[in-house]
């Protein structure tokens, strides 16, 4: 799987839009972006994922660039609750694994 | 609320012992993923398993085991406790299904955290 570089930490003021980046430079043609978050110590939590064309979804935007070497993560409207460490992850979904290789991730904070 | 259950919860136990971590994925999921969460080392995975038939294997010490039953449900098995081992362990599960839009999702289960004394 290709490796992920992602800030340590983030800060975003409550109601703004967190946005937050990604680099992959080494991404093959065939693996998928994820993004997971990890509130505290809860198990991590699916947000979005993507190929190579933008995605939408009820909790957040994923934009990736059209060289596939980038991608940022929107929550539009941050609130207190998005405070959580966020992970990027590119992996290939080949048949019969899903496994998933975490880094640090980003430590974002919602501040009131 | 993910689907997948995990119990204990909270497990306290001297070096030396060795305790059962037990999985049950969300209904119709057939795999199940092991991963430890230990301060220094963030979310390393661990083991999977397919149907009952282990189908990728991680960074998982001679010490541990793991497998899945008929009825789905996965135990992970810690033996010769060290004091290294105390850890938040995670159980994932997710649909294996070719052609699902949604490939690679993982639904996390909220975790056993292991103290070892």
């Amino acid at each position: 799987d290709a490796k992920t570089t992602q800030p340590p930490s983030m800060d975003c003021a409550e109601g703004r839009a967190a946005n937050l980046p990604c680099n992959h430079s080494t991404i093959s043609g065939n693996e998928y972006v994820y993004w997971y978050r990890q509130i505290h110590s809860q198990g991590p939590q699916y947000i979005i994922h993507g190929l190579k064309n933008n995605e939408t979804n009820e909790m957040a935007s994923l934009i990736i660039t059209e060289d596939r070497k980038s991608s940022t993560l929107i929550l539009p409207h941050a609130t207190l609750r998005d405070t959580a460490v966020y992970y990027c992850i590119v992996s290939f979904s080949g048949a019969g694994s899903y496994q998933l290789t975490f880094g640090k991730g980003t430590k974002l904070s919602v501040i009131p | 609320d993910s689907g997948v259950t995990q119990t204990p919860k909270h497990l306290i136990t001297a070096t030396g012992q060795r305790v059962t971590l037990r999985c049950s994925p969300r209904s119709g999921d057939l795999s199940v993923y092991w991963y430890q969460q230990s301060l220094d080392q963030g979310l390393q995975f661990l083991i999977q398993y397919y149907n009952g038939e282990e189908r990728a294997k991680g960074n998982i010490l001679e010490r541990f085991s793991a497998q899945q039953f008929p009825d789905l449900h996965s135990e992970l098995n810690l033996s010769s406790l060290e004091l290294g081992d105390s850890a938040l362990y995670f159980c994932a599960s997710s649909v294996e299904a070719s052609g699902n839009s949604r490939t690679g999702e993982l639904f996390f289960g909220e975790g056993s955290r292991l103290t070892v004394l």
